[in-house]
């Protein structure tokens, strides 16, 4: 089974701070990566699907970069706001499609 | 200190069986919830458990499937009979408050019903 590990697990930043947190994942047999933001109780929100090594993608204050090579992706917020505080999930596929891994995910707190 | 522990890790069961999963939280979060990932889609949210209590069941798909937290401690969710479309990932997640504390998951069941 895929191993997917989040970095760090929790994270406190003040408004208006930057911030950026690492998803790793195996590179063999890679084929996407998810990135969620997730409120608790909620169905967690799709951010992006990435799957070309050197892809960047962003979304308003957040973007995302994809290394396959050496299987990790960092996830960066420009200008924190409280309503950013949730936890943001990764999840990687392999290229069967069929094996799709949550990390564990970083809970960030953004505090006004 | 143990993390949220979920088993089996993947069940194969036919189609009109029962399947029962489990979901071991953190010990002393209060608050444990169930959510699965059917093939394809998005990861859904299904039901929250604040200690024995059930406080928002509003994503259970249909009353096929029954989740209990006797005690306040483990949770079970059960799926009686097992459909096709219930082939999935579900995932158990524990926090010890809500809705702004860590929430912690476990790593999944795989359910495949043939």
């Amino acid at each position: 089974i895929l191993n997917v590990e989040q970095s760090p697990q929790s994270l406190h930043v003040q408004e208006g701070d930057s911030t950026n947190f690492t998803c790793s994942f195996p590179s063999s047999n890679f084929y996407a990566l998810h990135w969620y933001r997730w409120e608790t109780a909620k169905s967690p929100e799709a951010l992006f699907v990435m799957t070309l090594n050197g892809d960047e993608k962003k979304k308003g204050r957040i973007s995302a970069t994809l290394n396959t090579k050496e299987g990790y992706s960092y996830l960066y917020i420009k200008g924190s706001q409280p309503e950013d505080s949730a936890t943001y999930l990764c999840a990687s596929v392999d290229n069967y499609g069929q094996n799709f891994v949550f990390g564990p995910g970083t809970r960030l707190s953004v505090l006004p | 200190e143990a993390g949220v522990t979920q088993f089996p890790s993947h069940s194969v069961i036919e189609k009109g069986q029962t399947v029962t999963l489990r979901c071991d939280p953190i010990s002393g979060h209060d608050n444990l919830y169930w959510y699965r990932r059917v093939m394809g889609k998005e990861i859904k949210f299904l039901l929250h458990f604040v200690k024995e209590s059930k406080q928002d069941e509003s994503g259970m798909p249909n009353n096929r499937f029954l989740a209990e937290r006797t005690g306040g401690t483990y949770s079970t969710l059960k799926v009686q009979p097992a459909e096709l479309e219930d082939s999935g990932v579900y995932f158990c997640a524990s926090s010890e408050g809500h809705p702004n504390t860590e929430a912690f998951f476990g790593q999944g069941t795989r359910l495949t019903v043939v």
